[in-house]
């Protein structure tokens, strides 16, 4: 299967507080996840990625883990900000790593 | 570099019209894909194509065709309209596959009557 799914659907938090937004991933040759942050009528834009040969990665106050044998990577926002407020979505490659396949989106709302 | 364009911003269609959406990119990227995004449905993969003169179905192909006759264009196009074709349509390219940074273009809203 090629399914891709998030939770939980929507997320509300403090400002100043960390958000987790987790994806699970159907295809075991997926080899690629990225994460992409789409503001109110934006373009979506890939915030950060991770590959199938790293556990972790990092950028500033985002990070994204992952869990190949359970299939599921999760996104971090620490220190979160008003400006942070968007629909987050997790993609999975599949097909021979050569397609994404995009889970249905997170909102995430910063509470200042 | 504009990166990646899309043409029109915003178009309303009757049922049965047909049309075709410009994408265009100039950061000579070889990978060229075009989604539909549906309110909780993320977003989805109609067409992919990874090079010039190669296109290839995505997860929703059907009432859609796509030609890359250049490395810089992906036009899509609907052959008759109808009102489940009603969505925001993205374009975006990436360097070389689809699993590296894809830069996508600033959409177009389509609205089938």
């Amino acid at each position: 299967g090629e399914n891709v799914e998030q939770h939980p659907s929507t997320l509300s938090v403090q400002e100043g507080d960390s958000a987790v937004i987790k994806c699970t991933y159907s295809d075991s040759a997926s080899n690629y996840f990225p994460w992409y942050k789409q503001e109110l009528g934006k373009r979506p834009q890939l915030i950060i990625d991770i590959r199938s040969n790293v556990g972790e990665k990092k950028d500033q106050r985002i990070a994204v883990t992952l869990n190949k044998t359970a299939k599921h990577f999760s996104l971090h926002i620490t220190e979160t900000q008003p400006e942070d407020s968007a629909v987050y979505f997790c993609a999975a490659s599949i097909h021979g790593n050569n397609r994404l396949a995009f889970g249905k989106g997170n909102q995430v709302v910063v509470i200042p | 570099n504009a990166g990646v364009t899309q043409t029109p911003k915003f178009q309303v269609l009757k049922t049965g019209q047909s049309m075709t959406l410009q994408c265009a990119q100039d950061m000579n990227h070889e990978y060229m894909s075009w989604y539909r995004q549906d309110p909780g449905m993320g977003l989805r993969l109609i067409h992919y194509s990874v090079g010039a003169g190669i296109t290839d179905q995505g997860e929703v192909p059907n009432g859609y065709n796509v030609s890359r006759s250049t490395t810089e264009d992906f036009p899509l196009r609907l052959l008759s309209a109808a009102p489940s074709q009603t969505s925001v349509y993205f374009c975006a390219s990436s360097y070389s596959t689809g699993v590296e940074t894809q830069y996508f273009g600033p959409g177009t809203r389509l609205l089938v009557l």
